[in-house]
């Protein structure tokens, strides 16, 4: 079976771009997630989807970050107008439940100029 | 504000030693905890799940559990060079609604 697909794998973007990151989560899970990765912060969650809802997107840094699962086997992550702090590595992931063990994604990283 | 905190390292242990990595959570109600393993440049990879107090071996690892303590350990035995990797512990909640929450990982550095 499939594990979850994100695209792109790379992009790089001049600052006040807009960025949309795509996530297809493995097929049966009902909880997916966005997660930001760095070396200064490490793995933080953004925001998180059961059934294709938005429960809590308090990780969301700004309003410039916005995220739609408009259905089971897709999702975006928008960033608009992106920035150079934006620059990290952008992890999707799903779980059955949200507290069940969740399965990653490749990930997309980021650079914005 | 649900917590799980880890060493960060780096670890450093000898080819064919233990290495022993250890979490510590705040919210007593946890149920399931995690283990993964994340390579420079890489996804992070599930490489073993604990449910219940004691330990669970697979392989050369083992997770143990101690609820009353609130501690989860990783112990690889017959360290590797090829385990060098930051080693994330993850928790997760009482109810079926709340995430995991992840430490922020101990780098473990396996030397030959």
């Amino acid at each position: 079976d499939a594990g979850v697909i994100q695209s792109p794998r790379h992009e790089v973007t001049e600052m006040g771009q807009e960025v949309t990151l795509r996530c297809k989560p493995i097929s049966g899970h009902n909880s997916l997630f966005w997660y930001r990765q760095t070396m200064m912060r490490g793995l933080e969650l953004l925001i998180y989807f059961n059934n294709n809802v938005p429960i809590d997107d308090s990780g969301m840094p700004e309003d410039r970050f916005s995220a739609k699962m408009p259905n089971a086997s897709f999702s975006t992550l928008k960033i608009q107008p992106s920035e150079p702090r934006d620059s990290a590595v952008y992890f999707c992931a799903s779980s059955y439940l949200a507290r069940d063990e969740q399965y990653f994604g490749p990930g997309t990283r980021l650079t914005v100029t | 504000q649900k917590e799980v905190e880890q060493n960060s390292g780096p670890l450093s242990v000898p080819e064919g030693a233990i290495a022993s990595l250890n979490c510590t959570y705040s919210d007593r109600g946890s149920q399931s905890f995690f283990w993964y393993r994340q390579y420079s440049g890489k996804s992070p990879e599930l490489i073993m799940s604990i449910y219940s107090n004691g330990d669970k071996e697979d392989g050369r690892f083992t997770a143990q559990l101690n609820k009353a303590s609130q501690y989860v350990s990783l112990l690889i035995r017959d360290s590797q060079p090829s385990d060098s990797a930051t080693y994330l512990c993850a928790v997760g909640g009482t109810s079926g609604n709340t995430p995991l929450v992840f430490g922020k990982g101990t780098r473990l550095s396996v030397i030959a």
